[in-house]
């Protein structure tokens, strides 16, 4: 049981590349989201699923787009990248089962944007 | 939005010392959680705890929601407990808002 598992760890970007991260989960969760989190900062929320085809924006949604075509999968994709879009990306998932609904994080991906 | 904040910012300690780190929100709220980052960046749940008092080990947590403060308790620090602790807040929808994190440092 892996829990939640994001690839890749570390990425290196220059201004206007693309690129997606993936977040994979084990638990059946229903529920998965993609945050940020940058220096000495509190995490922010930029995406979220409640199921499978279904995505809504979180409090700094732009410049990213989000697919969740399959349960376990939820992808995070950077169109053109920009050095305000360097941070680290943690993907969570939850599902509110036992009247519970904690979130679950995975390790992170350290992006950097030249 | 719902505003958190959480205090005190920073915190050092000797090992065995008590603590209490605080999270004061601005609205009603039916989702509270806390975490611990450890020095490697990793996330933990340490507690779903949107009202009442929870204990796990040497850590237990409250949550007054009618007075929108919670309080996380570690007894008898230890290294292994040094990281940032995060409150996060929710409403009726599914988003969590985090607070800034409460540094802490425990000494050998």
């Amino acid at each position: 049981n892996a829990g939640v598992t994001q690839t890749p760890k570390f990425r290196v970007l220059k201004t206007g590349q693309s690129m997606t991260l993936l977040c994979a989960q084990d638990m059946n969760h229903e529920y998965m989201y993609w945050y940020r989190q940058d220096p000495g900062m509190g995490l922010r929320l930029i995406h979220y699923s409640v199921g499978e085809g279904t995505t809504a924006k979180g409090e700094v949604p732009d410049g990213y787009n989000v697919s969740r075509l399959k349960k376990q999968n939820f992808l995070l994709g950077l169109e053109s990248a920009a050095p305000s879009q360097t941070s680290v990306y943690f993907c969570a998932s939850s599902s509110y089962r036992g009247g519970t609904d904690t979130q679950y994080f995975g390790p992170g991906t350290r992006l950097t944007v030249l | 939005g719902i505003q958190v904040e959480q205090s005190p910012p920073d915190l050092i300690l000797q090992e065995g010392a008590n603590s209490t780190l605080r999270c004061n929100f601005s609205d009603s709220v039916n989702n509270l959680q806390w975490f611990h980052q450890n020095p490697w960046g990793q996330l933990i749940n340490l507690f779903y705890i949107p009202s009442g008092t929870k204990q796990n080990g040497r850590l237990s947590a409250t949550t007054v929601a009618t007075e929108r403060y919670s309080l996380l308790y570690i007894s008898s620090s230890q290294t292994t407990d040094s990281g940032v602790y995060f409150c996060a807040v929710g409403g009726s929808a599914r988003q969590l808002t985090f607070g800034s994190g409460t540094q802490l440092t425990v000494l050998p």
